[in-house]
């Protein structure tokens, strides 16, 4: 079944405290993307990455890193998470940039 | 970056009644996505519009692209209570990335 897994769905953490959430999509796509979902802002952008080794801002990069080094997986790092990164985050692959995109079930971050 | 207002922000109705949002863009677009978030749930693609004009139905949704390849609409008719969730447009312009529109988040009254 084609997919992009995202894992965990929910965590908790706290303050400087580095984690990653991991993105898997087995659809062997060159695009993949992370968004950030709060109330009333919609999907804002994070970071994407056109293919491996390739990878770029989005609208609202700071505080985040990501790395391509193989084409299914796109792990996003919060090297020190602050409570504005509270948030539900979506990862999501296409087949390129303006393409119809797959997301993954969301992870929900919380950050104390 | 490209911005892409979508309005309303909110829409209550009454089963049965229709809906609609609204997305503009201030620059052409290449092309124009919508998508469907359920409460608790990921966004899923609906469809895609590329040519100027382009009109697409789905059972009760009917999808619009403008003219001047600006603006898109979405429009459901006599709505359900299986059509409650945030409609989203996604806008692509010169730079082929998607940009989001804020989303309406409709609710249907039974």
């Amino acid at each position: 079944e084609a997919q992009v897994t995202q894992n965990p769905r929910y965590l908790i953490t706290v303050t400087g405290k580095k984690l990653t959430v991991t993105c898997s999509q087995n659809m062997n796509h060159e695009y993949m993307s992370w968004y950030r979902q709060d109330p009333g802002l919609g999907l804002r952008q994070i970071y994407y990455s056109m293919n491996v080794e390739v990878t770029d801002k989005g609208d609202v990069p700071e505080g985040y890193k990501v790395s391509r080094k193989e084409k299914r997986n796109f792990p996003l790092i919060l090297e020190s998470p602050s409570p504005n990164q509270t948030s539900l985050y979506f990862c999501a692959s296409s087949r390129q940039g303006n393409s119809p995109l797959h997301f993954g079930n969301g992870t929900r971050l919380t950050v104390t | 970056g490209q911005q892409v207002m979508q309005i309303p922000q909110y829409q209550h109705v009454q089963e049965g009644e229709d809906f609609t949002t609204y997305c503009n863009s201030s620059t052409t677009l290449s092309n124009i996505q919508w998508y469907k978030q359920r409460p608790g749930g990921h966004p899923v693609f609906l469809i895609q519009l590329v040519k100027s004009g382009e009109v697409k139905k789905q059972k009760r949704l009917t999808f619009q692209f403008g003219e001047a390849k600006k603006n898109s609409s979405l429009h459901i008719t006599a709505t359900q209570t299986t059509d409650v969730g945030t409609y989203f447009c996604a806008a692509s312009g010169s730079a082929r990335q998607l940009t989001f529109g804020s989303g309406t988040q409709l609710t249907v009254l039974p």
